[in-house]
């Protein structure tokens, strides 16, 4: 079975400051690894994806995330917030183990953007 | 092209009531998705189908839950005998193909309908 784990349910950042939210999984077997955004009352856009190769990706929006085996970690950031990210984020892993794959996503981080 | 979508938007019913929430995934896509989204949680897998077999409801929470997908397009959750703890968003998502080969085809997901149960 795999787990995701969102730390700080709530992040502030300013305008323009690094952006940098926390993901951290376990999974029994190499996983693949995403991150979500979902603005209000919307359903979920993919911002970028690991699944083999380059452990550095990057996504839209200027995010991007590394991926870490050592520390099972896959945070995401970005250089300069813009109040356009404020949203909220998930984390989320799958396995293609048959059966489809489903998505096991983390509680979310909420990313406010002040100026 | 149209994405997922899923209708209604929202759906407020009493306890009790049995619903049907609909989802029509993009044209072509083979694998459905059933998630549901408790308020300040992430969305919780409930079941898969690819076409029309449902090849996993493990998530389903009980069997007052049942989804289908009979000409393996359009998919219908349908939740009997509603209780408060089965308001949630429910989101749907469709992807082109079942992930295989060590590729992964990325779920689309469609705008959720809000649950409300009273």
């Amino acid at each position: 079975a795999q787990s995701v784990t969102q730390l700080g349910s709530h992040v502030s950042v300013s305008e323009g400051a690094l952006v940098l939210l926390r993901c951290n999984y376990s999974s029994s077997v190499p996983p693949y690894l995403f991150w979500y955004v979902q603005y209000p009352n919307q359903g979920l856009q993919l911002l970028l994806k690991y699944t083999t190769g380059a452990t550095l990706v990057k996504g839209i929006n200027g995010f991007e995330a590394e991926f870490k085996k050592s520390e099972t970690s896959f945070h995401l950031t970005k250089p300069s917030a813009h109040m356009s990210d404020a949203a909220e984020y998930f984390c989320a892993v799958s396995l293609l183990t048959g059966g489809g794959n489903k998505l096991t996503f983390g509680t979310g981080t909420q990313l406010k953007v002040e100026l | 092209g149209a994405g997922v979508s899923q209708s209604p938007r929202y759906k407020v019913a009493k306890r009790g009531q049995d619903v049907a929430l609909r989802c029509d995934p993009i044209s072509g896509h083979v694998s459905l998705f059933w998630y549901q989204q408790a308020l300040g949680q992430g969305p919780e897998f409930l079941t898969y189908f690819q076409n029309e077999a449902q090849l996993d409801k493990s998530g389903l929470p009980s069997d007052r839950f049942f989804a289908e997908r009979p000409e393996g397009s359009v998919s219908t959750l349908k939740i009997q005998r509603t209780q408060q703890e089965d308001s949630a968003v429910y989101l749907c998502a469709s992807s082109l193909v079942r992930g295989s080969g060590g590729i992964y085809n990325e779920q689309f997901f469609g705008p959720g309908t809000r649950l409300t149960v009273l």
